[in-house]
């Protein structure tokens, strides 16, 4: 069974400054992808970046960026000049590439962005 | 595109009722996902269905709960009779299909957020 960690329920982060969510997951799979979402107060979810495992130039979307460790199982988000806007949960979440496309989401990470 | 279609937004209904949840999907999306969200359990998903067709249903609760996909662009979810502790957020999300240049990304509704007295 593929499992996804994320250690930090809670975490905040003075505007304007850098702040790296952690996801951590296990599975015995070559090949895969790898999807952070954000959960904001409206509980809408959406899409923030999504890695495929087989790449291994870490993706970037403006200011989120991933770490992507392989090796590690491991699956940060870093979020750069961080807004207002950016206060939600965030959710990793993983899946699996030729057996379906079930997703496998974490327990999610509660940013809060301090003014 | 208007994105995934979710109706009602919000539900209140009594215990021993039957809810209808209902999805429309992102048009030329051939996978559709429900997914229930409450703080204990997190996100769970409940079935999903390829090209209309139900694929893995082993995360339903019950039977008191059902889904259908009767055509391409649209689909819903039955909880009959329904019980507090159904009370939640759920979602519907839609994605192109399988894996590969994108098309598994899922897309979410804005979700449906039931609460059974």
């Amino acid at each position: 069974a593929q499992t996804v960690t994320q250690s930090q329920p809670e975490m905040s982060v003075q505007e304007a400054e850098t702040v790296t969510l952690s996801c951590t997951y296990d599975t015995s799979e070559s090949n895969y992808y790898l999807f952070w979402y954000k959960q904001p107060p409206s509980r809408q979810m959406i899409l923030v970046i999504r890695q495929e495992a087989y790449k291994q130039q870490n993706a970037t979307e403006n200011r989120f960026s991933v770490n992507f460790q392989k090796a590690a199982k491991s699956f940060s988000l870093k979020i750069s000049d961080s807004q207002l806007g950016d206060t939600a949960m965030y959710f990793c979440a993983f899946m699996k590439s030729y057996t379906g496309n079930q997703f496998y989401f974490g327990t999610g990470t509660s940013l809060t962005v301090i003014p | 595109d208007a994105g995934v279609i979710q109706s009602p937004r919000h539900e209140v209904t009594e215990m021993g009722q039957e809810v209808t949840l209902r999805c429309k999907p992102i048009s030329g999306h051939n996978s559709l996902f429900w997914y229930r969200q409450t703080m204990m359990r997190g996100l769970e998903l409940l079935i999903y269905f390829n090209n209309n067709v139900p694929i893995d249903d082993s995360g339903m609760p019950e039977d008191r709960f059902s889904a259908k996909m009767p055509n391409a662009s649209f689909s819903t979810l039955k909880i009959q009779p329904s019980e507090p502790r159904d009370s939640a957020v759920y979602f519907c999300a839609s994605s192109k299909g399988l894996a590969g240049g994108n098309q598994e990304t899922q897309y979410f509704g804005p979700g449906t957020r039931l609460l059974v007295l």
